[in-house]
């Protein structure tokens, strides 16, 4: 258990409103990511950050925007969500070289999204 | 860009025996990780292996083990004496090695149903 958290579980929203989705970690861990799991497609990154007010785009971010102003929360914001958004997404974290390794990720539970 | 090919959607097997699920992935790095993630229907992703491609030596982790051929590109994973609790859709991930974050790329998994 990595110490993650994911808010809210489930979301149903219509198409054109902001959505904001929480990733909460308890471990202090400097790297974060958003993923998004699509039947057909595996998980594919949309943003990552390397630390507070770091981030960068990943495969998928169009549509997509992120923030972090502490370490551990991670926020995905969908400004004017689409029906092509519904999925779910998961954040997840990797540590520190030296603690432990940076080479692997930990999942959040993640985030069931629903956009009508 | 690296890409991840798992070329068996389905499979299925019979509660203690053994099965393997391929993955083959393309990349021009030398220095990168492997691993095969877990998804049971709670949805949560779970890391049950990882490979450094600079080891010649395969990974084993209790009844899961990996088959690493590195010239072919190909790193399936066995598991052995199959257990109900191992249903789940199962996704092989590819790793570049950064010098401090690292960003996946996944195949599009592979649904293993174990019978009794």
């Amino acid at each position: 258990d990595a110490g993650i958290t994911q808010s809210p579980r489930h979301k149903v929203t219509e198409t054109g409103t902001p959505v904001t989705l929480r990733c909460h970690q308890t471990e202090n861990h400097r790297y974060m990511y958003w993923y998004r799991q699509d039947p057909g497609h595996g998980l594919r990154l949309i943003h990552y950050s390397y630390g507070v007010k770091d981030t960068d785009k990943g495969e998928v971010s169009d549509g997509y925007s992120v923030s972090r102003s502490k370490t551990e929360d991670f926020l995905l914001t969908l400004e004017s969500a689409t029906s092509s958004q519904t999925s779910v997404y998961f954040c997840a974290i990797s540590a520190e070289r030296g603690l432990r390794s940076s080479y692997e990720q930990y999942f959040g539970p993640g985030t069931r999204l629903t956009v009508t | 860009a690296q890409t991840v090919t798992q070329s068996q959607p389905e499979m299925s097997v019979q509660e203690a025996e053994t099965v393997t699920l391929s993955c083959t992935y393309d990349t021009s790095e030398s220095n990168y990780y492997l691993f095969w993630y877990k998804q049971p229907p709670s949805r949560q992703m779970i890391l049950v292996i990882r490979q450094e491609a600079y080891k010649q030596q395969n990974a084993t982790e209790n009844r899961f083990s990996v088959n690493f051929q590195k010239a072919a590109k190909s790193f399936s994973l066995k598991i052995s004496d199959s257990q109900l609790g191992d249903t789940a859709m199962y996704f092989c991930a590819f790793m570049k090695r950064n010098s401090g974050y690292s960003t996946l790329t996944f195949g599009k998994g592979t649904m293993l149903l174990v019978s009794p």
